[in-house]
């Protein structure tokens, strides 16, 4: 079964400092994409990154990056300069059609 | 872009009663559309899966007599829950996305659901 797993169910980090949260995923789809959401007390899901499995760098979008190890199929997410605004549930989740989602990370910003 | 839209935002009914969510992708057609149902602090739960003009195909465990969804045309999906019972009661969120998930789901706001 292809399962995503999430082994942080809180994290917390002073503004402006850096943050990293973990998630492993085991798939049998030899083409399948990985992606961060984030969900905050609104409770809308927002895109923050994706993956391609078959590209070896790794993807970033402005404070956000991920370190993409598909060997060891982790695929982790790093926020810098982390803001208030960060503050949410953060999901990850690997597919090719129908998304496998991870229990999330409650990631809480310290002013 | 991959606006999606999902109506009501809430909603209150009575215990047996049914309740019609609507999700709709506003700029963009969508070939499939998947509902969800999240519990207080946990994950998404998949439901189903829609396609346009297919019928829908259920997650197991999921009712489909119960969880009535119809997705009629490219930017439009219902999910109907009928006989509602107070168990019912959650957040649904729907997401819609173009031929594969290579870009992503995109989600609408959702819809809480509450049964008395």
């Amino acid at each position: 079964a292809q399962t995503v797993t999430q082994s942080q169910p809180e994290m917390s980090v002073q503004e402006a400092e850096t943050v990293t949260l973990s998630c492993t995923y085991d798939t049998s789809e030899s083409d399948y994409y990985l992606f961060w959401y984030k969900q905050p007390p609104s409770r809308q899901m927002i895109l923050v990154i994706r993956q391609e499995a078959y590209k070896q760098q790794n993807a970033t979008e402005n404070r956000f990056s991920v370190n993409f190890q598909k060997a060891a199929k982790s695929f982790s997410l790093k926020i810098s300069d982390s803001q208030l605004g960060d503050a949410a549930m953060y999901f990850c989740a690997s597919g090719n059609y129908q998304l496998i989602w991870g229990a999330g990370t409650k990631l809480i910003i310290k002013p | 872009g991959a606006v999606v839209s999902q109506h009501p935002s809430w909603v209150i009914c009575k215990s047996g009663t049914s309740v019609k969510i609507e999700c709709r992708s506003l700029d963009f057609q969508a070939t499939t559309m998947f509902w969800y149902r999240q519990f207080p602090k946990q994950s998404l739960m998949l439901m189903a899966t829609s396609n346009e003009g297919s019928k829908a195909t259920y997650e197991q465990g999921v009712e489909k007599d119960k969880f009535l969804i119809n997705h009629a045309s490219l930017t439009l999906s219902t999910l109907t829950v009928t006989s509602a019972h107070p168990e019912d009661s959650s957040f649904y969120i729907c997401s819609a996305t173009l031929h594969t998930t290579t870009n992503g789901q995109y989600f609408g706001p959702g819809t809480r659901l509450t049964v008395t």
